[in-house]
């Protein structure tokens, strides 16, 4: 089971950012994906998931109505649509797969992250 | 922001037995499971613990959890210096509908 992370960088306050997840090893459409993202020297803070399905998501209030997450079952990718950053979103990038097909259980699977800065 | 409330660090000796709490309240803890979190510096987390009391495959048995009412605890017998990590706490939030994690708790090992 292998989660790959890729698309953080550089932007700008108020600026866009598309994070991706490739996943491989499981049966992708059985099992909730999340994003969790940690900030230098602090501690982990949960972003968004989405069901297996993906007719479900739910997101942390912080990036509510600015982030959104999305699945693609074709590519067994799991995407981050990340709009009008602030500097507080700076922070290493998690992609994590839960254990079911809900939003509920945990991460048993993360990636190794990407790291996005706002700064100008 | 964190809700759930750890201690910032537990310290032991080889071979000791160090205990973490992690404190909640009705609408997370109270109501639903609490996982472990294994972080090594510049590393990406790892489970540790699920359900409250349950190892992943391959994680030793030295590792251990527990949950009464709204907190949780997470024990390591057997201290080695390999324990060297940050531990976090996890559950799901009613209130919030999502996830909340502790603060984090850095183990030395003396």
């Amino acid at each position: 089971v292998k989660l790959v992370e890729s698309g953080g960088g550089l932007v700008q306050p108020g600026g866009s950012l598309r994070l991706s997840c490739v996943a491989s090893g499981f049966t992708f459409s059985n099992f909730a994906l999340d994003w969790v993202r940690q900030a230098p020297g602090k501690g982990l803070e949960w972003v968004a998931g989405i069901t297996g399905s993906g007719t479900t998501t739910e997101y942390a209030s912080s990036v509510k109505g600015r982030f959104t997450i999305s699945r693609d079952s074709r590519k067994r990718m799991v995407i981050l649509q990340m709009n009008g950053l602030r500097a507080e979103d700076s922070a290493t990038y998690y992609c994590t797969k839960e254990a079911f097909s809900t939003i509920y259980y945990g991460f048993d699977v993360w990636g190794q992250g990407t790291t996005v800065t706002v700064s100008s | 922001q964190s809700v759930l409330t750890q201690p910032p660090s537990a310290s032991g000796t080889p071979g000791q037995r160090v205990t973490i709490s992690c404190s909640g309240s009705s609408s997370n803890i109270g109501t639903n499971s609490v996982n472990w979190y294994q972080q090594f510096p510049g590393s990406a987390p790892k489970l540790l613990i699920y359900s409250n009391v349950q190892r992943p495959s391959g994680v030793p048995d030295r590792f251990s959890g527990s949950k009464s009412g709204t907190s949780a605890s997470l024990a390591i017998s057997g201290l080695q210096s390999d324990d060297e990590a940050d531990y976090y706490c996890a559950s799901w939030d009613d209130s919030l509908n999502g996830y909340v994690f502790g603060t984090g708790t850095t183990v030395s090992v003396l």
